[in-house]
């Protein structure tokens, strides 16, 4: 265990589904991100969190909507996606500058069928 | 704008024989410099870091990396290869009050 807890570990649902992921961390950080990680691509950085402020979006479809209630907990609401959308969604927290580098979650996998 | 270049998609290497993986970076300021390793299914896991000191970093598993700060290289090392290295190995870098920025990773094989 990393400290970094993703759940559910694995998702499949149809595409008019709503579902969501969570991610929860309880090391003391106050930045948290979610990475979308799909095969033979590289990693691609969808939001980040800084003290619950969202602080980047990577030009990341509307069908997905994060939401950071606290420092210790983000979640990934998801609702009408496309197969494409099919990845490794991978949670990671830091501190607030990057020196010490990232925690990750073992991610989920998600399959839009 | 800092970036990271990891020029090889896969590296195979036979059981024993010592690993190289390359990493190559940019950044306008010092770097701090990080190796991670991806096993199949999991998130990325920290295997060493570079802040400052010594350019020779050892770290988890018998890896070490050195920082060339003329080549702007970090390139991973390990004298002995083992199967259980066989995995997706990251380089990333930040100046440290930015995000990290992750290479496109190296796959790595090792030969039994």
């Amino acid at each position: 265990e990393t400290g970094v807890t993703q759940t559910p570990r694995h998702l499949v649902m149809g595409m008019t589904n709503k579902k969501s992921l969570k991610c929860e961390q309880h090391l003391g950080h106050n930045a948290m991100y979610w990475y979308k990680q799909s095969a033979k691509k590289p990693l691609e950085l969808m939001f980040v969190y800084n003290f619950k402020e969202q602080t980047e979006n990577n030009s990341v479809p509307s069908r997905f909507s994060p939401e950071c209630p606290n420092s210790s907990h983000l979640f990934l609401h998801l609702h009408t996606l496309q197969p494409e959308d099919s990845a490794l969604y991978l949670c990671a927290s830091s501190q607030s500058d990057s020196l010490y580098g990232y925690t990750f979650g073992s991610g989920t996998r998600l399959t839009v069928v | 704008a800092q970036s990271v270049a990891q020029p090889e998609d896969q590296v195979n290497v036979a059981e024993g024989n010592p690993l190289t993986v390359k990493c190559t970076y940019s950044v306008s300021g010092n770097p701090y410099l990080f190796w991670y390793v991806q096993y199949p299914n999991r998130g990325l896991q920290f295997l060493l870091k570079y802040i400052t000191g010594d350019n020779l970093v050892k770290g988890s598993y018998g890896f070490e990396a050195e920082f060339n700060k003329s080549q702007t290289s970090f390139h991973l090392k390990k004298p002995s290869a083992l199967v259980s290295d066989s995995a997706l190995y990251f380089c990333a870098v930040t100046e440290g009050d930015d995000k990290i920025i992750f290479g496109k990773g190296t796959r790595l094989h090792i030969l039994p």
